[in-house]
């Protein structure tokens, strides 16, 4: 089955800097990749998503990349803010199926 | 707003006392998923239920059962809760099977086992 392994699990960086998180996967069947962001006592958010068939997607500070022959994704968080501290978990899931693999998660500090 | 609900936020049992926790889901969604989610880690699929169909993961503990009475409504039964299960419990749905289907979390009820 697919595994989804995820670096780094900790990552401080300050205000106004650039945050990646960086997954990996398995199978190559996988062609959508999910980023979710978790808050203290909250269910896991929707932050951005990438299908296969397309190398990047943006949404304003935050960035996507995808490398399907390396079978590697990134999120790229653009000028910290500190609202942006939380855990991140990155996703992976198969063509055809419903279930999503998560990431052990990061968990993102931005200090002021 | 439309939106997955779950209640209660949390819920205190005591060892081996049945417990039942709810998610109802306003987005007319056709699947709806259950995961548990232990402190520091990522959560972990228990089940899902496409429209009436009923589907486990292998790894699923038999003393974890669902229902789903209606499209608007899935609950999670636990029928002799130990130790170990406590855990945050996410609700999730997604509008159809297949490709792409974005999954839209509840705030997650967090169960404590006395």
């Amino acid at each position: 089955g697919e595994n989804v392994e995820q670096h780094p699990s900790t990552l401080s960086v300050q205000e106004g800097d650039s945050a990646v998180i960086k997954c990996t996967y398995s199978d190559s069947a996988s062609n959508y990749f999910p980023w979710y962001k978790q808050e203290l006592g909250k269910g896991p958010q929707l932050i951005i998503d990438i299908r296969s068939n397309v190398g990047e997607k943006k949404d304003q500070r935050i960035a996507v990349t995808l490398n399907k022959t390396a079978k590697h994704f990134s999120l790229h968080i653009t000028e910290t803010q500190p609202e942006d501290s939380a855990v991140y978990f990155c996703a992976a899931k198969r063509e055809y199926g419903n279930k999503l693999v998560f990431g052990a998660g990061t968990i993102l500090r931005v200090k002021s | 707003d439309a939106m997955v609900i779950q209640n209660p936020r949390y819920q205190v049992t005591q060892f081996g006392k049945p417990v039942t926790l709810s998610c109802s889901q306003t987005l007319n969604h056709n699947v709806m998923y259950w995961y548990q989610q232990k402190s520091s880690q990522a959560p972990k699929l228990l089940f899902h239920y496409y429209d009436k169909d009923f589907n486990n993961e292998a790894d699923t503990p038999d003393n974890f059962q669902s229902r789903r009475p209606n499209t608007s409504f899935c609950f999670l039964d636990i029928r002799s809760p130990g130790l170990g299960d406590a855990a945050m419990y996410l609700c999730a749905t997604s509008r159809v099977a297949g490709n792409y289907n974005e999954q839209f979390f509840g705030p997650g009820t967090r169960l404590t086992v006395l």
